[in-house]
């Protein structure tokens, strides 16, 4: 039972475009985000986090935005670089302190030069 | 960042056989370390919390007899597959809790193990 969506298994953008990632969920408990960045042969990191609490968090050319009642985020880049083609995974936890985390099924972004 | 090394990075072996995977903080004590398995186009999922010096906290579904979890330190945690069959191919990843970070930084990932049994 996937609790974390992210039905665009792949993304391709031009470089110096938007890039625009989807992740749905279904638990209402679920109250921390976090979308990850994975390059080939190297494990997933950390790129950014949003709380409940609020509707957008932004970091430099990453923005991430939260619809609570849509039970939705979207993870925004702009403008996209050619080092930003990887796996984005999107996350999902029933509070900050929880590190027990329920993942999406990623999605490959390819950013064109 | 904080190093997280899982050992192999891919593994074949036969049905019936068991495999051991190790992850190791290299620069970090991690007392706890959480144990994930991706089938193709799925998402990561959690199959157990590892916790240094107790038994590990399996999900559910997870049978804690077939993966064995032995956290004996404070930077090492392993899995392994036992009696191994061709349903148990997946990729399996760790990930290690430094508690010395900034909360966000706080999770990191080993680079997975890709483990194919025929």
């Amino acid at each position: 039972d996937q609790q974390v969506k992210q039905n665009s298994p792949s993304l391709s953008v031009q470089e110096g475009r938007i890039s625009i990632l989807n992740c749905d969920y279904t638990n209402s408990m679920f109250d921390y985000f976090l979308w990850y960045k994975k390059y080939p042969a190297e494990g997933p990191t950390f790129l950014i986090s949003i709380s409940s609490i609020k509707d957008k968090n932004e970091d430099g050319r990453f923005t991430v935005f939260l619809n609570k009642s849509a039970k939705h985020l979207s993870l925004h880049i702009v403008p996209s670089q050619p080092g930003d083609s990887a796996v984005y995974f999107c996350a999902a936890s029933t509070s900050i302190n929880d590190y027990k985390l329920s993942f999406g099924a990623g999605t490959t972004v390819t950013v064109r030069a | 960042g904080a190093v997280v090394s899982q050992h192999p990075s891919w593994v074949i072996c036969k049905s019936g056989t068991s495999v051991k995977i190790e992850c190791r903080s290299l620069d970090f004590q991690a007392t706890t370390m959480f144990w994930y398995r991706q089938f193709p186009k799925q998402s990561l999922m959690l199959m157990a919390t590892s916790n240094e010096g107790s038994k590990a906290t399996y999900e559910q579904g997870v049978e804690k007899d077939k993966f064995l979890i032995n956290h004996a330190s404070l930077t090492l945690s392993t899995l392994t597959v036992t009696s191994a069959h061709p349903e148990d191919s997946s990729f399996y990843i760790c990930s290690a809790r430094d508690l010395n970070r900034a909360h966000n930084e706080k999770l990191f990932f080993g680079s997975g193990t890709q483990l194919s049994v025929l």
